[in-house]
């Protein structure tokens, strides 16, 4: 069973920084299989990358994604009020599987 | 525009079976795979498992001896079953769809959530 694991736990920045997010799957996968998602308390999660770097229809393009293998990493260029909130990592295939998440705080 | 909506009791009694169904509208339930997600307070997301609409299922091991999902084409909904529940299984529950799109699949359309507690 692959296994996701996300770092930093907890990024705490101010708005207008950058915010870099790191996916790591515990055996190679095709990035075909891997999304990001974000979560804000009291909402469903919301789609953001799918494919490791394609956006969702209406997401602003300060989010980005990039990686292969086993490394992928969620870039947010500069911190909007409302990207306060945790990010999930995400693998399709035989089975879906989250990565236990990032939350990106104000600091 | 597709939505999702979760039905189903708020509230279980310990040993008692779960029964959650998603009602899709705007959109066919046809030709897609529907997944059942839920996260614990506090805690992050976990996948229940998916059904496609032929009615292939695929489990996540931890839960699969407790699992049952189905679907209704005629109705465009999608059902979760899950037996002898726990204090453990108390947690948001939310349906989504898996997409395939040209680079990727995720699951780009979810329900609200709804809320199970399992008590006495």
């Amino acid at each position: 069973e692959i296994v996701l694991t996300q770092s930093p736990g907890t990024l705490s920045l101010s708005p207008g920084e950058r915010a870099t997010l790191s996916c790591r799957t515990s055996q190679s996968i095709s990035s075909s299989y891997i999304a990001w998602y974000q979560k804000k308390p009291g909402q469903a999660p919301t789609l953001l990358i799918y494919g490791a770097s394609s956006r969702a229809i209406g997401i602003p393009d300060r989010f980005s994604g990039s990686g292969s293998g086993t490394d992928f990493t969620l870039t947010i260029s500069r911190l909007e009020p409302e990207d306060f909130a945790v990010y999930y990592c995400q693998k399709y295939g035989n089975s879906i599987t989250f990565g236990p998440g990032t939350t990106v705080d104000i600091k | 525009q597709v939505q999702l909506q979760e039905s189903g009791p708020g509230l279980v009694k310990p040993s008692e079976t779960l029964s959650l169904t998603c009602t899709v509208s705007g959109g066919s339930i046809n030709s897609y795979f529907w997944s059942w997600i839920r996260q614990p307070a506090g805690e992050g997301l976990e996948c229940i498992g998916r059904i496609y609409t032929s009615g292939s299922t695929n489990y996540n091991p931890s839960l699969k001896s407790r699992v049952t999902m189905s679907l209704d084409t005629s109705k465009n909904q999608f059902s979760l079953k899950l037996s002898s529940v726990t204090a453990a299984d108390t947690a948001m529950y939310y349906c989504a769809r898996a997409s395939f799109m040209v680079g990727g699949v995720a699951l780009d359309y979810w329900g609200q959530g709804i809320l199970v507690t399992v008590s006495s």
